[in-house]
């Protein structure tokens, strides 16, 4: 399969606690998103990457938030001190780079829990 | 500021009747629309975009959009829906002037197709 995909699919913490979710973009895509999707809601946008420049990070995301993409593949998002307002999908999405209206491809989400 | 409207959270169609799932969007610039579909516990998947030219687009499964720049709209439509339809539309947009390509989406509308 080469579309993006996300690991862990589920994860389910207590509140605190660290946690990591990983995406692995399609091949050869420059750009990579991170997006979070709460119950009744879209997507919310987070954070973007090209290739391993973090270029542009929301208001959303807190100093407990963290993204990294060390080569310019795949992406990390760590949220530390977990609450159970973190409770949501987290999307990953990837384009190519070049034109500005290329189609952003996602993975399938990471739903977190927080207890 | 950019943003989307989807004034419906759900839309009900008999199988075989036209489906019609309605966007509003708000842009700076000039704007770039999507339309993704979100099927449960999977990431979304794209159907068609508007960039320019043509006013009418054709997209994956049979969908079609109509781009209205007076209106500020971008709905859905597809002649003849399918129970498989059912699922969760997002429309989304993306500000030229925005270097990064972040899209802001609606808040989404459930399409339910009674058989």
């Amino acid at each position: 399969d080469t579309g993006v995909s996300q690991n862990p699919r589920h994860k389910i913490t207590k509140r605190g606690q660290n946690v990591t979710f990983r995406c692995d973009p399609i091949s050869e895509h420059n750009r990579l998103y991170w997006y979070r999707q709460t119950l009744g809601q879209g997507p919310e946008f987070l954070t973007y990457f090209q290739n391993e420049a973090q270029l542009e990070k929301s208001r959303l995301l807190s100093d407990r938030f963290s993204a990294e993409r060390p080569k310019g593949s795949f992406s990390t998002l760590e949220i530390q001190r977990t609450e159970q307002g973190d409770s949501a999908m987290y999307l990953c999405a990837s384009s190519p780079t070049g034109q500005g209206w290329n189609e952003q491809f996602f993975g399938p989400g990471t739903r977190l829990t927080v207890l | 500021a950019q943003s989307v409207a989807q004034p419906e959270d759900q839309v009900n169609v008999a199988e075989g009747n036209p489906l019609t799932v309605k966007c509003t969007y708000s842009v700076s610039g000039n704007p770039y629309l999507f339309w993704y579909v979100q099927y449960p516990n999977r990431g979304l998947q794209f159907l068609l975009k508007y960039i320019t030219g043509d006013n009418l687009v054709k997209g994956s499964y049979g969908f079609e959009a109509e781009f209205n720049k007076s209106q500020t709209s971008f709905h859905l439509k597809k002649p003849s829906a399918l129970v498989s339809d059912s699922a969760l539309y997002f429309c989304a947009v993306r500000d030229n002037t925005d270097s990064w390509g972040k899209l802001q989406f609606g808040a989404g509308t459930q399409v339910v197709v009674t058989p």
